[in-house]
């Protein structure tokens, strides 16, 4: 079993719809997480960098971390085309030298 | 703002030859890594980098060398590339391990 999972999609959904993008994960250590986002044939950008439980909201983007269940999430509100890339959860824990990434949700936003 | 440089952005080899991929950082981080991004696979580390002169492995480090000279560049060398190595390779770096990574664009290797 992978120390972090996330649904691979496609994901895809109309313009100005709200998506909902997961991750789960299994070691309970971990203190830090982290949504990017990847356009085509580009490297991960980050978007969100949270630490431990609760919610931040940055425009259009909610961060969402339940330690208690092991699950983040990452909410995109009036979602755009622009919006269409692979977004990868990211986690780590104070100490260690690497992050653990899920695999990837592609994620199309349709006109 | 240059962040995370990657050199080249594309190359073709053949089976057997030898090629270094250079990452250039001009944020002073101290952290530095090397991934491959395969469809399905996600990114996987090959190797990383706490500082200047060390070097450590990740989870796919065979096939691979690593160096890290100077503060701001790291190299990621195929001694005998196989067609197994076909892939996008993604250059990153951090300040501390805890903080994101900035991400390059990528090099895309085509091994035949």
């Amino acid at each position: 079993q992978k120390e972090v999972e996330q649904d691979p999609g496609p994901l895809s959904v109309p313009e100005g719809a709200i998506v909902s993008l997961n991750c789960t994960y299994s070691n309970s250590a971990f203190q830090y997480f982290m949504w990017y986002r990847q356009y085509s044939r580009k490297g991960p950008e980050l978007l969100m960098y949270t630490y431990s439980s609760g919610n931040k909201e940055d425009g259009r983007f909610t961060a969402q971390v339940d330690k208690s269940s092991k699950y983040i999430s990452l909410f995109i509100r009036d979602s755009q085309p622009s919006d269409s890339a692979t977004y990868l959860c990211a986690m780590t824990i104070q100490g260690a030298q690497k992050l653990v990434f899920g695999q990837g949700t592609r994620l199309t936003i349709n006109p | 703002n240059a962040g995370v440089t990657q050199t080249p952005k594309f190359r073709v080899l053949k089976t057997g030859q030898s090629m270094t991929l250079l990452c250039a950082q001009d944020m002073n981080h101290e952290y530095m890594y090397w991934y491959r991004q395969d469809p399905g696979m996600g990114l996987r580390l090959i190797h990383y980098s706490v500082g200047e002169g060390t070097t450590a492995k990740g989870e796919v480090p065979d096939g691979y060398n690593v160096s890290r000279l100077k503060k701001q560049n790291f190299l990621l060398g195929l001694e005998s590339a196989a067609p197994s190595q076909t892939s996008v390779y993604f250059c990153a770096s951090s300040p501390q391990s805890r903080w994101p990574q900035h991400f390059g664009d990528g090099t895309r290797l085509s091994i035949l």
